[in-house]
């Protein structure tokens, strides 16, 4: 069954990298991989996307394998307003359907 | 340019009712997708709509539908709810395919079973 797995939570220094792992073992070669984070009582948020190659946007860079079957996502200085939950998120075009992690929950201290 | 609108955002209901969500997308955005979110289970995908045509359907009992008007706007329908139908549903858009390119996620409905 397709699954997407994700650490329950991880802790960084402010302005510090961050590197946020996502396994997507089931994921096939035309299904894109996303991340999201959400904030309390709010709904998630895009944060970038990508197929095969390392993207970048002005909010963070993403690390896809080789193999496509896991992904990082790099905050290159955490501040305190990236503590959120963290989702990557694929469609596994065997399912039909889009499939998100538990997601991460970041904590940054000061 | 107005986000994703969800409707109402906190409605309580008691076991065997039945409840109607709303979601406008982003103007312009003709797919919407369907979430739901609990603490145990985390995002379910429910349903996604493209031109008023389901593409997808998660793993969620037929007591769960959908529909999308040719405005793109779009209602979710729980019938004869159950005390574990209580989440935060979410609703997306986006402007074709979720699949490659971003979702635009509401603030969600907050349902709550007695």
């Amino acid at each position: 069954d397709a699954k997407t797995t994700q650490p329950n939570s991880m802790e960084s220094n402010e302005e510090e990298p961050v590197h946020l792992p996502c396994n997507h073992s089931t994921i096939s070669g035309t299904d894109y991989i996303h991340w999201y984070r959400q904030l309390p009582s709010q709904g998630p948020e895009y944060v970038i996307h990508g197929l095969t190659s390392n993207v970048n946007n002005r909010m963070a860079s993403l690390a896809i394998a080789e193999d496509r079957k896991s992904s990082t996502l790099i905050l290159h200085r955490a501040t305190l307003r990236d503590a959120a939950v963290y989702y990557c998120s694929g469609r596994y075009s065997s399912a039909s359907k889009i499939i998100f992690g538990s997601g991460t929950r970041l904590s940054i201290r000061p | 340019k107005a986000g994703v609108t969800q409707t109402p955002r906190y409605l309580i209901k008691t076991r065997g009712q039945q409840v109607t969500l709303s979601c406008s997308p982003i103007s312009g955005h003709r797919s919407v997708s369907w979430y739901q979110q609990t603490p145990g289970q985390g995002l379910q995908f429910l349903f996604e709509y493209f031109s008023e045509t389901q593409r997808n359907k998660g793993n969620f009992p037929g007591r769960f539908s959908g529909r999308q008007f040719s405005n793109s706007r779009s209602e979710m329908n729980v019938s004869t709810l159950e005390l574990g139908d209580s989440a935060l549903y979410l609703c997306a858009s986006s402007q074709r395919d979720a699949t490659n390119e971003k979702l635009f996620f509401g603030s969600g409905t907050q349902l709550s079973v007695l």
